[in-house]
């Protein structure tokens, strides 16, 4: 079946640094991938979108890469701050937009 | 501008009750989604509507639950019986239409807890 596979541990790092994020895709080659946030107890809130055709796209201290040699897609935050604390899912575009969600990573910014 | 509204946002009850979530999404928004969140997972498709049609049910499980957007704006999701297993968080997102590419706004969710 067709799955997004995201590490499920979570992820911590010092106030600063830059986080990266994974993103797996297996049994399926979706034509888009979207990036979204979840704080607990709320709904995701989209951040970015990358095409299957384009390698990089970046918004403001946010970067993200699409490899379909690899299958794989990283999500970057440069100059981490505490408020980047939250679960960030992976979302990948197939049919008639169609989303299949990873289960997210939890990321934990220390000051 | 007003996001999407959900209600109600907690919900307790006994196993074989019927339970009803409320949705309604941004307006002019013409697709809306039904998701099901359960804990350390992400966000699964239950239903699509464009306008009034539900145009992707395939995951809704059809003996117990239904849903409906009449006038083709708010919505609702039934789940008559609960079982325990619907625990979980239901979610509604709407966009702008269902094409490609497409971000999907979400509400804050309805934490259905089934005793």
């Amino acid at each position: 079946s067709q799955k997004i596979e995201q590490n499920s541990e979570a992820l911590n790092i010092q106030e600063g640094k830059t986080a990266t994020l994974t993103c797996n895709y297996t049994n399926y080659s979706p034509a888009y991938l979207q990036w979204y946030r979840q704080d607990p107890g709320r709904g995701p809130v989209f951040l970015l979108l990358i095409r299957e055709n384009e390698k990089e796209k970046r918004k403001e201290r946010l970067k993200v890469t699409f490899d379909t040699t690899l299958k794989q897609s990283l999500f970057h935050i440069t100059a981490s701050q505490p408020a980047d604390s939250a679960t960030y899912l992976c979302a990948g575009g197939g049919g008639y937009n169609k989303l299949i969600f990873g289960a997210g990573t939890r990321l934990a910014v220390h000051p | 501008e007003a996001g999407v509204v959900q209600s109600p946002r907690y919900k307790i009850i006994e196993k074989k009750q019927p339970v009803a979530f409320w949705c309604n999404p941004i307006s002019g928004h013409n697709t809306l989604y039904w998701y099901l969140q359960n804990l350390g997972q992400g966000p699964e498709l239950l239903i699509r509507y464009e306008n009034e049609e539900a145009v992707d049910d395939s995951q809704l499980p059809k003996d117990r639950f239904s849903a409906e957007r009449l006038k083709g704006v708010d919505s609702t999701l039934k789940i008559q019986p609960a079982e325990l297993g619907d625990s979980a968080v239901y979610l509604c997102a709407s966009s702008l239409v269902a094409g490609r590419y497409n971000e999907q706004f979400f509400g804050p969710g309805t934490r259905l807890t089934v005793l």
